[in-house]
């Protein structure tokens, strides 16, 4: 069972606003920033979001927030290469461990 | 360009051990940290761990703890990973990601898909 909640799946048509939410509790996600990663089609992760930081090189259509123990990842203007599985990870010290959520597989229909 | 490259599949019998390597370029070790990710077959991603300051004296997590080891070789920039009694359930693709100062997980590895098998 993962330390942190996520959607099992979400989708969306091209162009339209898709919003992925992580929920933890106060020793991860209340303490810490929320990292995203997408993996497409079972391949090597990749960072789209760190705290409301954008990675060189990832779309300023992928955007993200937190509020108390609830991380979000929004992608506005989905596209056909969005679709891929989004994990949410943050630190959680009193496990001495970075936790992950379970995934959402994102789709654009 | 920083990258990580990591070593071959590897295929072993249960009970026996496997070292996995991650080669970094583009950065010298000294100046960041790798952690380790495995995803088993169809499943999400498990924190492992890593050589990480901000968890020492902890360096593997709670479910690998004594089954596992972490060593960095600074001149080669390259960490490895031990993982020994090797189960039919550790098969799965095994990640290396750096950690920058910040705690980021901003750079992964290709994987390398380890297969336990009789």
């Amino acid at each position: 069972q993962s330390a942190l909640t996520q959607e099992a799946s979400v989708s969306g048509t091209v162009g339209q606003k898709v919003t992925l939410s992580c929920t933890g509790n106060n020793n991860n996600i209340g303490s810490n920033p929320v990292g995203w990663y997408q993996q497409i089609s079972h391949g090597a992760p990749k960072t789209v979001m760190f705290a409301d930081s954008l990675p060189s090189g990832i779309p300023d259509r992928f955007s993200g927030s937190k509020s108390g123990t609830t991380a979000s990842l929004t992608i506005s203007g989905l596209q056909p290469e969005d679709e891929a599985d989004y994990y949410c990870g943050t630190w959680d010290y009193t496990l001495s461990a970075y936790v992950f959520g379970s995934g959402t597989k994102v789709t654009v229909l | 360009q920083v990258q990580l490259v990591q070593s071959g599949g590897e295929v072993k019998r249960p009970g026996s051990s496997v070292k996995l390597s991650c080669k970094a370029s583009g950065v010298t070790y000294s100046t960041h940290v790798v952690g380790w990710v495995r995803q088993a077959p169809g499943q999400g991603l498990e924190w492992m761990g890593g050589l990480i300051p901000i968890l020492e004296p902890v360096t593997s997590a709670q479910k690998f703890q004594g089954r596992v080891t972490f060593t960095a070789d600074v001149a080669t920039s390259t960490a490895y990973l031990v993982v020994s009694s090797l189960r039919s359930d550790d098969t799965g693709v095994y990640y290396c990601v750096r950690v920058d100062p910040a705690g980021a997980l901003d750079i992964w590895g290709q994987g390398t898909v380890v297969t336990v098998s009789a």
